[in-house]
């Protein structure tokens, strides 16, 4: 079956600190990957999206991510956070099913 | 462009009420989907849609049902509200994979409390 896992379910960072939100997913064929995030009271956005090419995606606000195929994984990095990037973060797949499942979700608080 | 649009924005049910949720995409798309999130539990599929007049069962599908009979609209359906379906409602909608273009445009949710 289809599914995503988050394994950090809140990150507390000072400003300017690095990031990496891990982000693992399970499914066998071809897969579609995105990194969304909510900012409070708000919808989901898209930060980055992957489906082929360059395994390294960037995204908007300064934020990247990583496919490897090999670990199943799609990280979420960003080299040096701001106040405002406080929100929570979904890593979600869509495989051939044309299903599109979510992670968790990752409570992000940056310090000023 | 309104995106996707959702309707109401807020309601409270008594338990055993029913109603429908209401979402309107004005983009066109193939692909629309029903979440539920839940504190510390993400978005989990409910329903969704790969086109007009098709459904299928996402994740948490019991205790929903879901119509597509115009391409634009996606209606869920709570025949007998619980109070284990409180929760916040999010509507997706995007083109399918084959044009490259796969993100998913959310609206902006419908809180449900039922009490």
């Amino acid at each position: 079956a289809q599914s995503v896992s988050q394994h950090n379910h809140h990150v507390i960072l000072s400003e300017a600190a690095s990031l990496e939100l891990g982000c693992n997913y399970s499914y066998g064929g071809t897969v579609n990957l995105f990194w969304y995030v909510q900012y409070p009271g708000q919808h989901l956005q898209l930060l980055l999206k992957y489906f082929s090419g360059d395994p390294l995606v960037k995204g908007i606000k300064g934020f990247e991510a990583e496919f490897i195929k090999s670990k199943f994984s799609f990280n979420l990095r960003k080299p040096s956070v701001q106040w405002s990037d406080t929100a929570e973060y979904f890593c979600a797949v869509r495989g051939a099913t044309n299903k599109l499942i979510f992670g968790t979700g990752t409570l992000l608080a940056v310090q000023p | 462009n309104a995106g996707v649009t959702q309707t109401p924005k807020f309601r409270v049910l008594k338990t055993g009420q029913s109603m429908t949720l209401l979402c309107a995409q004005d983009m066109n798309h193939e692909y629309m989907y029903w979440y539920r999130q839940d504190p510390g539990m993400g978005l989990r599929l409910i329903h969704y849609s790969v086109g007009e007049g098709t459904t299928a069962k996402g994740e948490v599908p019991d205790g929903y049902n879901v119509s597509r009979l115009k391409k634009q609209n996606f209606l869920l359906g709570l025949e007998s509200a619980a109070p284990s379906q409180t929760s916040v409602y999010f509507c997706a909608s995007s083109p399918p994979p084959l044009d490259g273009y796969t993100e998913a445009f959310f609206g902006q949710g419908t809180r449900l409390t039922v009490v």
